[in-house]
């Protein structure tokens, strides 16, 4: 199985602040990686896929990139609609796996 | 509107069985594959079952092989998890998901809470 790992665990910033995060694959996928944003108590939601591509009615602000094993998520001007838990999750192979998790809170 | 919506949840006591389904709407769904993944209370997500849109091909996490069985009906737009020998740790939201128009899980439902405890 390949192992999605996501760094950092959680982190602390304003409105405002440029946010990475970071996404490692315990083997190379290419470009199949994929985002996704979750707010407390609803289904997630699809941010980027194929790595970098932006889903349809997503803000321009965020912006992904990578291939192989290294992917990062960018929001480059944080608002407050932003603050939530965002996944990575490789769709190169069965059985498709998600990173652990980014809690992205109010600094 | 594309719309999934799950329902069959509920409380099972370890041993037991449940059925999930969920219906779709707004979309084509006998062209798309269609997905089962489940998220533990204050946990990540996980991936626990996927199907082709024909039903030729289906697929399952280590964790339920042998005891889930994911199904459609495509005249009736609709999706289901049987779900048996129901553990503790089986005990999380389970989302029906689409994956439409990319390689990616594009569309989601609300989620069905399924308590697995004696």
């Amino acid at each position: 199985d390949i192992q999605m790992t996501q760094s950092p665990s959680s982190l602390s910033a304003s409105v405002g602040d440029r946010v990475t995060i970071t996404c490692r694959a315990s083997q190379s996928i290419s470009s199949f990686l994929n985002w996704y944003q979750q707010k407390p108590g609803k289904a997630p939601k699809l941010l980027i896929y194929a790595a970098s591509s932006l889903q349809s009615g997503v803000p321009s602000r965020f912006s992904g990139s990578g291939s192989g094993t290294d992917f990062t998520l960018t929001i480059s001007s944080l608002q407050p609609e932003d603050f939530a838990t965002y996944y990575c999750q490789q769709s190169y192979s069965t059985p498709w796996t998600f990173g652990q998790g980014t809690t992205v809170e109010i600094k | 509107e594309v719309q999934l919506v799950e329902s069959g949840g509920g409380l099972v006591k370890p041993g037991g069985s449940l059925r999930l389904s969920c219906a779709a709407s707004g979309f084509t769904f006998s062209s798309y594959s269609m997905n089962w993944v489940r998220q533990a209370p204050g946990k990540g997500l996980e991936w626990v079952s996927s199907i082709s849109s024909s039903s030729s091909y289906m697929y399952y996490a280590d964790s339920v092989k042998g005891r889930f069985t994911i199904s459609r009906d495509n005249a009736k737009n609709s999706l289901y998890l049987q779900m048996n020998s129901l553990r503790d740790e089986d005990t999380a939201v389970y989302y029906c998901v689409g994956v439409l128009a990319s390689d990616a899980f594009d569309i989601w439902g609300q989620g069905t809470m399924v308590t697995v405890s004696s």
